[in-house]
This record gives structure tokens, C-alpha cells and sequence, in this order.
């Protein structure tokens, strides 16, 4: 099993829908999660950053962590066209020099 | 301004042969990685050096030697490359005491 579970999809949604993305995790000593956008043939860029439980919001995103249940999510609200893209979970125990797991990422569609 | 930036973008090569590819951040990071993505997009980490000194090193073949001359570098010698090194390998970085990491845009190895 891995450390981190992630639906690879493909995700396909109408453009404007509400988008929910979700990881789950085995490793209860994961305290920092993050969300990372990736584009076709570049590198993931960081969408959002959570330290241990709770909500943070960003324009129309929406990172969610419960750490009791060891899930955690993306919401993406009035999706467009330029959020499709692979969006993948990424957590680590530590601080900087500790190393990111990521989940397998999920594809995102968002038809026009 | 590229924040971090890997050459070459592509790189095309035979069994057998000796590559490197090479990593710069210009962010005044202490802390730079490598990470192998296969062809799932799933992200694993490979090595982590803090201000020149490894401190991740996952179980990765000896054939990859990883070599940070200064910490705005982090280079990554491959030798004997086999079919099962094609993937993108992307190099991060990340600040003391902060735990997001970017990553540059990656490079497309091809082992034929």
C-alpha cells in the first residue's frame, strides 16, 4: 500500500462546476500538505500549503485537512478551462530538507 | 527570472552511455532535490542536499551521482543509462524552515 492514495482519474467536469479532489494517507506523523498543479510536459507549481488540520482558502481553492481521518482535499469552485491540468497531493513530516511523498496525481478536464 | 532551471529539457540517448543533467535556483534556497517521475506521473523523491551536504539519498542505483558544487546547483550524474531510467526528472528547491518546494520544469529522458 502506499503512503499516499490518490485517484488518477481522469476527472472530466462542465466549466463553472465545483471540483473536489482528495487524498488519503497511512502516515499519521505527516503535519504539512500541500497542493501542486501540473501542466502538460512542466513542473508541478504549489497551489496551496496546510499545516496540520483545518481549511485554507485562496481565491476560488479551498485546501482541507482532517487529520483524524488522514484525508485531504482540494475544492476548486466556478472551475474554468485553464485549471485542467494534474493536480497532485504532496505532504511531508518535517520541515525544509525532509522529503515531499506525493500522491499519483489526478487528471483534471474541464470542458468549455 | 527562472527561479529554478534544468538543462537540457530533453535529453535522447542509447543504452549504455553516461549522461548529466544539470540544476540551478537562483531563490537563495539552502535546500535542493531531485525527483524521478515515471510515465504514471507518479513523483518520487531520489536525494536531498541541505547547503552542499546529502542528507535524503532513497534507494536509488549507484549509477546516479548526484554532485552540488555550490547550493545554488545540484547536478545529476547518470552512468550506464538503462531502458528503465526514461522518465522526467525534476529538480527543487525549498528555504530553511519552510516547506514548500519548486520545481523547475523538468527534464524528459529517453533511453533507446
Amino acid at each position: 500500500q502506499k503512503e499516499v492514495e490518490q485517484d488518477p482519474g481522469p476527472l472530466s467536469v462542465p466549466e463553472g462546476a465545483i471540483v473536489s479532489l482528495n487524498c488519503t494517507y497511512s502516515n499519521s506523523a505527516f503535519q504539512y500538505f500541500m497542493w501542486y498543479r501540473q501542466y502538460s510536459r512542466k513542473g508541478p507549481e504549489l497551489l496551496m500549503y496546510t499545516y496540520s488540520s483545518g481549511n485554507k482558502e485562496d481565491g476560488r481553492f479551498t485546501a482541507q485537512v482532517d487529520k483524524s481521518s488522514k484525508y485531504i482535499s482540494l475544492f476548486i469552485r466556478d472551475s474554468q478551462p485553464s485549471d485542467s491540468a494534474t493536480y497532485l497531493c504532496a505532504m511531508r513530516k518535517g520541515s525544509s530538507g525532509d522529503k515531499l511523498t506525493f500522491g499519483t496525481g489526478t487528471r483534471l478536464a474541464v470542458r468549455p | 527570472d527562472t527561479a529554478v532551471s534544468q538543462t537540457p529539457k530533453y535529453l535522447v540517448t542509447q543504452m549504455g552511455n553516461d549522461k548529466s543533467i544539470k540544476c540551478e535556483q537562483n531563490l537563495g534556497h539552502d535546500t535542493m532535490y531531485w525527483y524521478k517521475q515515471d510515465s504514471k506521473k507518479f513523483l518520487k523523491i531520489m536525494f536531498s542536499y541541505n547547503n552542499k551536504e546529502l542528507i535524503i539519498n532513497e534507494t536509488v542505483p549507484n549509477r546516479f551521482s548526484p554532485k552540488s558544487p555550490d547550493k545554488a546547483h545540484l547536478n545529476l550524474h547518470i552512468n550506464s543509462l538503462e531502458l528503465g531510467d526514461s522518465a522526467v526528472y525534476f529538480c527543487a528547491s525549498s528555504p530553511q524552515g519552510y516547506t514548500e518546494a519548486f520545481f523547475g520544469q523538468g527534464t524528459r529522458l529517453t533511453v533507446v
